[in-house]
C-alpha cells in the first residue's frame, strides 16, 4: 500500500531563517506529491506541487526537492515569517486518483 | 463565489446515533473526498468518489457511509458502528480537464464531531 510520513512532528524556527519540512513516502508509483498549510481551525490549503518526473520545483518563498532514490520529499520556506506557522503536510496521488497525505508538521515560528 | 462548504462547523451527537455530515462545492469538481483528522494523526482517507453514483473506500472506512447522488454534494454518515468517532472531519474536491486531473485540492473549513 501507500503511505506517506513526516519526519518530525513539530519544527521550531526564528522569524527569519530558512525552514526545512521534511517528508517520505513509500509508493514508487504516484505521479505527483503535493504540501499544504493547514491554519488552526481551518482546512488545508494548497502550497505547491512536483510532478514525480522532476526533482525540483521553485514558488514564491518556497521550494520543493523531491528525491526518488532515498523516497524524500521536502518543502524549503525562505526567510520563515509568524504567518508562516501552521501544520504542513505532504501527499501523493496515488492510483485512481486516490489522495493521501502524512501525518503533518507544526512549524512554530518565534519573533 | 466558488468555494467547498462544510456543514455544520461543530456537531454533537450522542453516542450509538448515526450523524450526517453535509459537503457541498458548486467549483463543479468531478472528484470528492472525505478525510479524518486526529490529533498527531494527519489527515486520513475515508472515502472518495470520481464520479457521480460511484465511490471508493479509503484507509479507514469502517463505521462510516457515502452518497453521491448529485455531483456537487457528497455527505459523510459516522455511524453508531464507528468505534472512535469523535474527531475532526474534512471534506475535499478536485476536478480534471480532460483525462487530467488537477494536483490541487480544494478543502472545506471542517466539522468537527463530539460523541458523547
Amino acid at each position: 500500500g501507500e503511505s506517506v510520513g513526516l519526519h518530525l512532528p513539530t519544527l521550531s524556527v526564528q522569524e527569519g531563517d530558512n525552514s526545512i519540512i521534511n517528508c517520505a513516502y513509500s509508493n514508487s508509483a504516484s505521479d505527483y506529491f503535493i504540501w499544504y498549510k493547514q491554519e488552526s481551525g481551518k482546512g488545508p490549503q494548497f502550497i505547491i506541487d512536483i510532478r514525480s518526473n522532476m526533482d525540483k520545483r521553485q514558488g514564491q518563498r518556497v521550494t520543493v526537492l523531491l528525491n526518488k532514490t532515498v523516497k524524500h520529499l521536502s518543502l524549503q520556506i525562505a526567510a520563515t515569517q509568524p504567518g508562516d506557522s501552521a501544520v504542513y503536510f505532504c501527499g501523493l496521488n496515488t492510483g485512481f486518483q486516490k489522495l493521501v497525505f502524512g501525518t503533518g508538521t507544526r512549524l512554530l515560528v518565534s519573533p | 463565489d466558488g468555494g467547498i462548504t462544510q456543514s455544520p462547523k461543530y456537531l454533537f451527537r450522542k453516542e450509538g446515533q448515526n450523524v450526517t455530515l453535509s459537503c457541498e462545492q458548486n467549483l463543479n469538481h468531478d472528484a470528492m473526498y472525505w478525510y479524518r483528522q486526529d490529533p498527531g494523526q494527519g489527515l486520513r482517507l475515508i472515502y472518495y468518489s470520481q464520479i457521480v453514483n460511484d465511490f471508493q473506500k479509503g484507509d479507514i472506512a469502517e463505521g462510516y457511509s457515502v452518497s453521491r447522488e448529485k455531483k456537487e454534494s457528497f455527505p459523510l454518515t459516522v455511524t453508531s458502528a464507528q468505534k472512535n468517532p469523535t474527531a475532526f472531519y474534512l471534506c475535499a474536491s478536485r476536478t480534471r480537464t480532460g483525462l487530467f486531473w488537477e494536483t490541487e485540492a480544494f478543502f472545506g473549513q471542517g466539522t468537527r464531531l463530539t460523541v458523547v
